[in-house]
C-alpha cells in the first residue's frame, strides 16, 4: 500500500477555513484522490491531483507535492453540511489501485 | 443512470451462513471493486475486476469470492460467515480509459454476523 497518513479528527467554526493534511509513501505513486463521506453514506469524489500544485474547485482546493509525498485538502467558508469524513487515497502507478487513509472527521460548529 | 446499486442495504447473518452481496453498474465501466470499511479504518480492497471474466484479489480476500460474468454485475460471495466479517461493504466502478481512475461508489451493504 501507499501508507496513507492523515489526522483522525478536526473541528472548525462555520465560515472558517480548515486544512486536512495527508502524507503518503512516494514509491510506486501515480496520483492522489480526495473523497468526502457523510456518516452512513458512500464516499463521493472531490478531487484528483497528479501534478504538483494547487487545484481549485469552488470552496474546495487540493494541493500535491510529489517530491515530499504530501497533499492537503483546503475547505474554505465552511458550512454545516461540510461536516463529514474526508478520505485521502493514493493511486498506485503499476495497477492504478487505490490505498485509502483512515479518514479525517471534520466537525463544523455554529 | 442509476450509477452503482447494491443489494441488500442491511443484513444480519448467523455464524456459518452464506450470502451474496449484489452489485450492478449501468455506466459501462470496465473496472469494478469490492471494499470493506470497518469503524475508524480506511477502505480495504477485497477483490477487483478489470473486465468481464477477469477478477483478482485485493488486500483482504480471505473468506470471500467474486465472479464477473457481465460488464454490469460483480457479486461478492461470503462463505461460512464469521464475526470478523461484520462490516460495511462498498462496491465501486471506474472507467480506466478516461484520464483518471475516479471510482464511483454504491450506497453500501451493512452486514452483521452474530
Amino acid at each position: 500500500g501507499q501508507n496513507i497518513d492523515q489526522p483522525t479528527e478536526m473541528t472548525a467554526t462555520e465560515g472558517a477555513i480548515v486544512q486536512i493534511n495527508c502524507t503518503y509513501q512516494t514509491s510506486g505513486f501515480n496520483g492522489l484522490f480526495w473523497y468526502q463521506q457523510h456518516a452512513g453514506e458512500a464516499p463521493t469524489f472531490l478531487s484528483y491531483n497528479v501534478l504538483d500544485g494547487l487545484e481549485e474547485k469552488g470552496r474546495f482546493s487540493s494541493f500535491l507535492s510529489r517530491s515530499k509525498g504530501y497533499s492537503y485538502l483546503l475547505l474554505k467558508e465552511l458550512q454545516m453540511k461540510d461536516s463529514a469524513s474526508y478520505l485521502c487515497a493514493g493511486e498506485r502507478s503499476n495497477d492504478y489501485k487505490l490505498s485509502f487513509g483512515a479518514g479525517t472527521t471534520v466537525t463544523v460548529r455554529a | 443512470n442509476a450509477g452503482v446499486t447494491q443489494t441488500p442495504k442491511f443484513r444480519i447473518l448467523k455464524i456459518g451462513q452464506s450470502m451474496t452481496l449484489q452489485c450492478t453498474q449501468d455506466m459501462n465501466h470496465n473496472y469494478m471493486y469490492w471494499y470493506r470499511q470497518d469503524p475508524g479504518m480506511g477502505l480495504k480492497l477485497i477483490y477487483y475486476s478489470v473486465g468481464a471474466g477477469i477478477t483478482d484479489k485485493g488486500e483482504v480476500p480471505n473468506g470471500y469470492n467474486v465472479s464477473r460474468s457481465t460488464t454490469e454485475d460483480f457479486p461478492l460471495r461470503l462463505e461460512l460467515a464469521a464475526p470478523s466479517q461484520t462490516s460495511v461493504y462498498f462496491c465501486a466502478s471506474s472507467h480506466r480509459d478516461r484520464s483518471y481512475n475516479e471510482q464511483f461508489f454504491g450506497p453500501g451493504t451493512r452486514l452483521t454476523v452474530l
